[in-house]
This record gives structure tokens, C-alpha cells and sequence, in this order.
């Protein structure tokens, strides 16, 4: 599975948008973007998927760059809930994938 | 989705002895996975417990120290043997589902913490 690179941490007022990138640049033609967060002391949580088209549901949206060497996802309107590590993984959509966990972003929410 | 339970939430233990942590899913899943989270760091995989047959080791486990059960499609057990100081984590259970468009979507257990002294 291709390796991902994000920011240690980012910083984001509550009400605004956060936009955490992550870079992917080996990121093969078969293999999808996933995030995921960890809110201190629980299990991670599924966010948002994607291949090539952006997308968007109740959490949050996913902007996959054309190249999909990188991607953004973005968290619309944060909130001090917000406030966790989140993880960009890469891997293919079969059984036979494993989800990597790299270091991930430390995003904090600030009042 | 799918909703997951651990058993035990935390537990504090001598060196040398074992540790058996219960993984129970709400319903059937095929790929089922065991994690370590070391104090302040990332996850990493332990192995894939495979239904009806010996799990699968990720570089740097091996089945003497993490053996896995796996009897049915809702249970796991990850045990950690003659535990060290070293073995102090959070391990959590993860099961990977289905989800819209062919996603693999993984859910996680609360973890366990284990404290060896």
C-alpha cells in the first residue's frame, strides 16, 4: 500500500473550515483514499472514501487532486468536537487490503 | 456498520504472565483485524484473525507471543503472553465491512489498556 505524508498537526477556530491535506504520490491506479479519526481515548472512526471524484456525506468532503498525488479532506464548519488525530490511508478496495496507519494530523479546535 | 465490544476495558499486569482480550462483533463479519496503539503513537497492525484457519502475522508478531483465535465470524481473542513492560498499549479489534460503492470501511473496538508492571 502507498505511503502517506500529512502535517503533524494544524490548528482551526471553531465555525471554520478545516482542510487537512495529505500527500499520496505513489498512490497506485487501483488503490482509494481513506480518512479516518481518532478522538482521544476511542477507536478510530470512519470519515469519507474516494478514488478519483471528490466527495461528500454528513461528515465531511474529500477533494482528490487530478493526479491523485494528493487530497484534502475538509470538515465545513469544525467544532471543538472536531478535535482529534486524523489519519489519510491508502489501500485497495479488496479484501486483501490492509489500512496502514501512518503518524496522522493532530487537529486542534479552538473556541 | 458495525458495532464492537472488548472485554477487558483496562487491565494492569505482572510481567511473564498472559493476557486474554475478547473481540465480540453484532454481526458476521469476514475480515476481522487485531491492533496495537503504543503509548502516543500511530496504530500498527497485529495480524488478520482468519476464520478457520491459524492468523495472519504482520512483520515483527509472531503467533507465540499474540496467538489468535478466530471460531466463528462475530469472535476473536488476542492473547498476549509472557507480557513485558514492552507490551504496554491499547489493542484494539477491527472488523472490515462492506459499505457503499465497494468500500471497505473498517469500524474499531474501544481497545483494551493494558498496563504491565
Amino acid at each position: 500500500d502507498a505511503k502517506t505524508t500529512q502535517p503533524t498537526s494544524m490548528d482551526c477556530a471553531e465555525g471554520r473550515a478545516a482542510n487537512l491535506p495529505c500527500n499520496h504520490s505513489t498512490i497506485s491506479g487501483n488503490e482509494y483514499v481513506y480518512w479516518y479519526r481518532q478522538i482521544h481515548s476511542q477507536g478510530p472512526q470512519y470519515i469519507i472514501h474516494g478514488l478519483k471524484n471528490n466527495e461528500t456525506n454528513e461528515m465531511a468532503s474529500l477533494i482528490i487532486t487530478e493526479d491523485r498525488k494528493s487530497s484534502t479532506l475538509i470538515l465545513p464548519h469544525a467544532t471543538l468536537r472536531d478535535t482529534a488525530v486524523y489519519y489519510c490511508i491508502v489501500r485497495v478496495n479488496t479484501n486483501a487490503g490492509k489500512s496502514t496507519f501512518g503518524d496522522g494530523t493532530t487537529l486542534t479546535v479552538k473556541p | 456498520s458495525a458495532v464492537i465490544s472488548q472485554k477487558p476495558s483496562r487491565d494492569i499486569c505482572q510481567r511473564g504472565t498472559s493476557l486474554t482480550i475478547q473481540c465480540q462483533v453484532d454481526s458476521q463479519v469476514t475480515m476481522m483485524f487485531w491492533y496495537r496503539q503504543q503509548p502516543g503513537q500511530s496504530l500498527t497492525l497485529i495480524a488478520t484473525a482468519n476464520q478457520g484457519s491459524e492468523a495472519t502475522y504482520e512483520s515483527g508478531f509472531v503467533i507465540d507471543k499474540f496467538p489468535i483465535s478466530r471460531p466463528n465470524l462475530t469472535f476473536s481473542t488476542l492473547t498476549v503472553s509472557n507480557m513485558s513492560p514492552e507490551d504496554s498499549s491499547i489493542y484494539l479489534c477491527s472488523v472490515q465491512v462492506a459499505g457503499l460503492a465497494g468500500a471497505r470501511e473498517q469500524y474499531f473496538g474501544p481497545g483494551t489498556r493494558l498496563t504491565v508492571t
